[in-house]
């Protein structure tokens, strides 16, 4: 089974710059998330998905950052304008259903950023 | 506010011996515990979880135990081999939503 995809894996800008990053989840996976880890830092959810919907966006800075999921499966996550306190690796993951037990949640290998 | 918190940043053990990494949470609501390891330059790899109706849980090397009443749970491995080195996150969730994470915890296992 495949796992979770994502690109570009590195990618430096300069500050005010735009830059987007793509997911593909799990196949079948319903729901997905963005995660940011700042280095030292554990990840922090920025926005999840179930389906094409938004559950949660609170801690997603709108000024700046935005996501979609058409269709439901595929996601984007952008960042315009960035700042230098953007740097960071920015995780995508994926889980199916919940089950009796809870839900554990798959991550991507991570999109690395770095504004200059 | 830290909800999931790791207070060793590292933990350095003799291959062979036992590990013990520790997590706390505060928040009731969480009943579903996660641990994560983290390879440099990889995505973080989910080990082990456990639900909140259990105290313990074992997969091969790894065991994680749950004390509700003192909001803590702990990760054991048993031996611990040089490719454990890693970054272990612990992680907690309230009914399968917004899975927090801590800080993270850097293991050394020396040769």
């Amino acid at each position: 089974e495949a796992g979770v995809a994502q690109s570009p894996r590195y990618k430096i800008i300069e500050k005010r710059q735009s830059v987007a990053f793509w997911c593909n989840p799990i196949s079948g996976h319903a729901t997905l998330y963005w995660y940011q880890q700042i280095l030292g830092q554990g990840p922090k959810l920025l926005i999840q998905f179930q389906n094409n919907g938004v559950v949660d966006d609170s801690q997603l800075p709108k000024d700046r950052f935005s996501a979609e999921r058409l269709k439901g499966v595929d996601s984007t996550l952008k960042i315009q304008p960035a700042k230098l306190e953007d740097s960071a690796v920015y995780l995508c993951a994926s889980s199916g259903q919940s089950t009796s037990s809870g839900n554990t949640i798959y991550f991507g290998e991570g999109s690395w950023l770095t504004v200059v | 506010d830290q909800q999931v918190k790791q207070n060793s940043p590292s933990l350095s053990v003799q291959e062979g011996r036992i590990s013990i990494l520790n997590c706390d949470y505060t928040n009731s609501m969480f009943d579903y515990f996660l641990w994560y390891k983290k390879y440099p330059a990889e995505g973080p790899t989910f080990l082990i979880s456990i639900s909140s109706i259990k105290d313990k849980n074992e997969d091969g090397r790894f065991t994680v135990f749950l004390n509700k009443s003192a909001k803590h749970l702990s990760l054991h491995i048993v031996p611990s081999q040089p490719g454990d080195s890693a970054v272990y996150f612990c992680a907690a969730s309230p009914g399968g939503f917004k899975t927090i994470f801590g800080a993270g915890t850097r293991l050394f296992v020396k040769a």
